[in-house]
């Protein structure tokens, strides 16, 4: 079973439509993240997440929010989808204690907004 | 924006050594380089990472001028599956006393060929 695992893998939804992508981990890193991914783009930061109680916005965070349920879980939603929102997400977790900034990713949610 | 300067794109014969350069001509003292790769649309996966000195591990060695302006990573003999993007990394320094975050570019498409 994967360490860090991303639910839906896919999703095609509608213009204005509620979505919420979710991420669980296995690893008990503290910190999470998501990303997005458009092709030619490399990956861009949405949000960060270093403890339960900690929430931090990433490059790109407009018409995105998350929740950080338990160290474990760390949700996305998009509150009203609109087509440029259609990208490949991906969720990663990091060790602090371990200091050297490896990420260990997801692997992935493809979302397609019509 | 991403710190880093990659080619887009590499060819490399099956069986030979894949060299793939990265210019980080403004790095600070205190920031890590760092590798990640993605095969196809999969979630990006650590290869290797350094601050100074030249790092080698099962997966690659990494080769960082003593200026640290530029790096190399070298795969010693390519296979197929090596076929992926290639992403160079600079680690933001730590700010807050929070970890810094990988900001990714757009990487190197590396093919290798039969």
């Amino acid at each position: 079973d994967a360490d860090v695992t991303q639910t839906p893998r896919n999703r095609i939804t509608k213009t204005g439509k509620r979505i919420m992508l979710e991420c669980s981990q296995t690893k008990g890193h503290d910190r999470m993240y998501w990303y997005r991914q458009d092709p030619g783009l490399g990956l861009r930061l949405i949000y960060y997440s270093f403890d339960v109680k900690d929430i931090n916005k990433g490059e790109i965070s407009d018409g995105y929010s998350v929740s950080r349920q338990a160290q474990a879980k760390f949700s996305l939603s998009l509150e009203s989808a609109i087509p440029n929102q259609t990208a490949l997400y991906f969720c990663a977790t990091s060790d602090p204690e371990r200091n050297t900034g490896e990420l260990f990713f997801g692997e992935g949610s493809r979302l397609t907004v019509l | 924006d991403a710190k880093t300067t990659q080619p887009p794109s590499m060819d490399c014969a099956e069986g030979r050594a894949a060299n793939l350069p990265c210019n980080h001509s403004t790095i600070s003292g205190n920031e890590y380089v760092y590798w990640y790769r993605q095969i196809h649309s999969q979630g990006p996966q650590y290869i290797i990472h350094g601050l100074k000195n030249n790092e080698t591990n099962e997966m690659a060695s990494l080769i960082i001028t003593e200026d640290r302006k530029s790096s190399t990573l070298i795969l010693p003999h390519a296979t197929l599956r090596d076929t992926a993007v290639y992403y160079c990394i600079v680690r933001p320094p730590l700010y807050g006393g929070s970890q810094g975050n990988l900001i990714f570019g757009k990487g190197t498409k590396l093919s290798v060929k039969p």
